[in-house]
Order: C-alpha cells, then sequence, then structure tokens
C-alpha cells in the first residue's frame, strides 16, 4: 500500500514556542491531506484539510492562526503549532488518499507534550 | 442525523476464537466501507475496504461483510491470536467523492486474551 511518513513521531517543547509536524507521501502525490488530532482512548477529530496550493479549510472550533498548515507541493504538508500551551499537547495524525483509489492512508501519528 | 457507530467500545475474546466487530451508520449512502487497525500511540493502519457491490471480502485471517439494507458492516478475525489485540476503526466517505475527510466509528478496542 501507499505510505504517509510523518515527523517527528515524538517532540517536547516549552510553553510558548512553536512545533512543525511534517507529513509526506512518499510513493504517490496527494492534493488533499487531512490532519487529525486525538486524546487518549477517543477516535480521531478532524481538525482540516489541507489542500495543495491554497488555503486549509479548518473545522469548527480549531483556531487557525494558533494551527498553521502549509501544503505547498503535492507530497508534504506541514502542521505547525504556534506559541504551544500545555493544553496542545496531544497526539496528532496525518492522513492522505492517492488520487483515484479510495483508501485512505495515515501517517505514523506526533505525541506533542508541552511543558 | 448522521451516525457512525461501533457498538462495542471494548470486546474480550479468547485466543483461537473468531471475533466479531461492528459497524452501523445511519443517513448515509457509502459506496465503500474501510476498516483500520490502530495500536496505542501509532496512526491508524489500513486494513480491508469493501464496496457496497460486494458482499464479502477476506484477506487471510480477516473477514469484511456489507449489508447497505441493514446498513451495517462486520469485521471478523478468524483464529484470533493476542497480536490481534488493538482498537479496529470503521470509516466510510460521506461524499463518496474520494475529496472528503472520512467519517469514523469511535472504534472497538479488541484484546485477545491467550
Amino acid at each position: 500500500g501507499a505510505v504517509v511518513s510523518q515527523h517527528p513521531s515524538r517532540v517536547i517543547c516549552k510553553s510558548g514556542t512553536s512545533v512543525k509536524i511534517e507529513c509526506r507521501s512518499l510513493d504517490f502525490q496527494a492534493t488533499t491531506m487531512f490532519w487529525y488530532r486525538q486524546f487518549p482512548k477517543q477516535s480521531l477529530m478532524l481538525m482540516a484539510t489541507s489542500n495543495e496550493g491554497s488555503k486549509a479549510t479548518y473545522e469548527q472550533g480549531v483556531e487557525k492562526d494558533k494551527f498553521l498548515i502549509n501544503h505547498a507541493s503535492l507530497t508534504l504538508s506541514t502542521l505547525t503549532v504556534t506559541s504551544a500551551h500545555p493544553e496542545d499537547s496531544s497526539f496528532y495524525i496525518c492522513s492522505a488518499r492517492p488520487n483515484g483509489i479510495p483508501e485512505t492512508f495515515f501517517g505514523q501519528g506526533t505525541r506533542l507534550t508541552v511543558v | 442525523s448522521q451516525k457512525i457507530e461501533q457498538n462495542s467500545e471494548a470486546l474480550n475474546i479468547q485466543e483461537g476464537k473468531t471475533a466479531t466487530l461492528t459497524c452501523n451508520y445511519t443517513n448515509y449512502s457509502p459506496a465503500y466501507l474501510q476498516w483500520y487497525r490502530q495500536d496505542p500511540g501509532r496512526g491508524p493502519v489500513f486494513l480491508l475496504l469493501i464496496r457496497e457491490n460486494e458482499k464479502e471480502k477476506r484477506k487471510e485471517r480477516l473477514k469484511v461483510t456489507f449489508d447497505t439494507t441493514l446498513k451495517q458492516s462486520l469485521f471478523h478475525i478468524t483464529a484470533s491470536q493476542p497480536a490481534d489485540s488493538a482498537t479496529y476503526l470503521c470509516a466510510l466517505d460521506p461524499s463518496n467523492s474520494g475529496n472528503t475527510p472520512l467519517v469514523f466509528g469511535k472504534g472497538t478496542r479488541l484484546s485477545v486474551i491467550a
């Protein structure tokens, strides 16, 4: 199957700093990627849809100025958590779907801890 | 309202038995359903996709069924092993277009006891 690579897998940062998470489609091009957040023992919560070459579409309640998404190429989307606070600590996951096939593939996830 | 539900939050079974997980949906007309496995601290891994015109799909010890009349998909793991312990998620594409994010059930946490 197709491979989506997410980096880093774990990151610890201090309050007030920014953290960038990368999501790459390794063997296919993805015009659309999706970013999710997951709290312990809960299902995935969609944060935003990342569109190559245009602005991301954010779900209701997600602060677009805090969670900056950039999809500059057909294989890379980045999520930057700006001015991170402890309540931003969570598990962040990206996904992408190769054009023309319905299966969706996920990155390995990033565990963010803000101290 | 639209819903996708996995009725069991957790399921414990004995090693060697068949695990059956249920996914029901309401007010959707999916052209296909997908099943994923998620281990703690990891992203979901795609397992199987079944289309509306397929009644059954198999992959090794996994079997998925799709009943559009009942609006239900069943996911079976035969000869279950402790290594099958994980959370299993069903998902559908609400627009069937490939351009909208998947909608997920809350998942069923399967524990296979040796």
